[in-house]
């Protein structure tokens, strides 16, 4: 089953508009992050915050973590057409020898100028 | 993508054929992970190598076979694929001590089975 469940799939904004997008997961985390993927090509890293943190700003971008819902949103403000991508959330699964993140199935955001 | 490289960019290959898919990354990390990404489907972690070790193999077909020489250098060796291993594959890497630090992905290498 998936760790990380983001919300909505897919939204379509006007330009200057602020765009959210919310992820759920399901056990507990040590951090959870977010990336960005424009089309075909790779994830890039915007923000990570910690389990013990419950907002995180970075530019424009501002992140919420409840772990009480297990829960996380992000919030892009002014968006602008070159936001237009692919975002998703990831958590953490540690083990003895190393880690790995599970990521969500993403939320298409489409910025129309 | 900064940091991390993939070659070739885009690939066909048919369903005979033997072909590796190679990354490197040049960030000094512990930890290089193989993805694939499908159209209409989330993230699928194929490996995970921790400070040249596998330590995650998430019961991926054995036409798909991992390499991790040190610890800059991941490839993935792929014979007798099938159509539908068809995808984009990404490498990335990252730091592991006590939690896991950002990952870092390469541009991925575009894969189509003929």
């Amino acid at each position: 089953s998936q760790q990380g469940e983001e919300d909505p799939q897919a939204l379509s904004i006007q330009e200057g508009e602020n765009a959210t997008m919310n992820c759920s997961y399901k056990t507990s985390i040590n951090n959870l992050q977010w990336y960005r993927q424009n089309s075909g090509r790779g994830l890039v890293h915007l923000i990570l915050i910690r389990s013990n943190e419950r907002e995180k700003h970075s530019g424009r971008l501002r992140v919420t973590l409840d772990t009480s819902k297990k829960s996380s949103s992000l919030l892009i403000t002014a968006s602008r057409a070159a936001d237009t991508a692919s975002y998703f959330c990831a958590t953490d699964v540690l083990y003895n020898q190393g880690g790995k993140l599970i990521f969500g199935q993403g939320t298409e955001l489409s910025v129309k100028p | 993508e900064t940091g991390v490289t993939q070659t070739p960019r885009h690939l066909v290959m048919g369903m005979t054929n033997k072909k590796s898919l190679k990354c490197e990354q040049h960030l000094g990390h512990n930890a290089m992970y193989w993805y694939k990404q499908s159209a209409k489907k989330p993230l699928e972690l194929m490996f995970v190598y921790s400070l040249e070790e596998r330590v995650e193999n998430n019961s991926v077909p054995s036409r798909f076979s991992p390499e991790c020489p040190n610890s800059s250098h991941l490839f993935l060796h792929l014979h007798t694929l099938q159509p539908e291993d068809s995808a984009l594959y990404l490498c990335a890497s990252s730091q592991t001590q006590g939690f896991i630090y950002e990952q870092y992905f390469g541009p991925g290498t575009r894969l189509t089975v003929t």
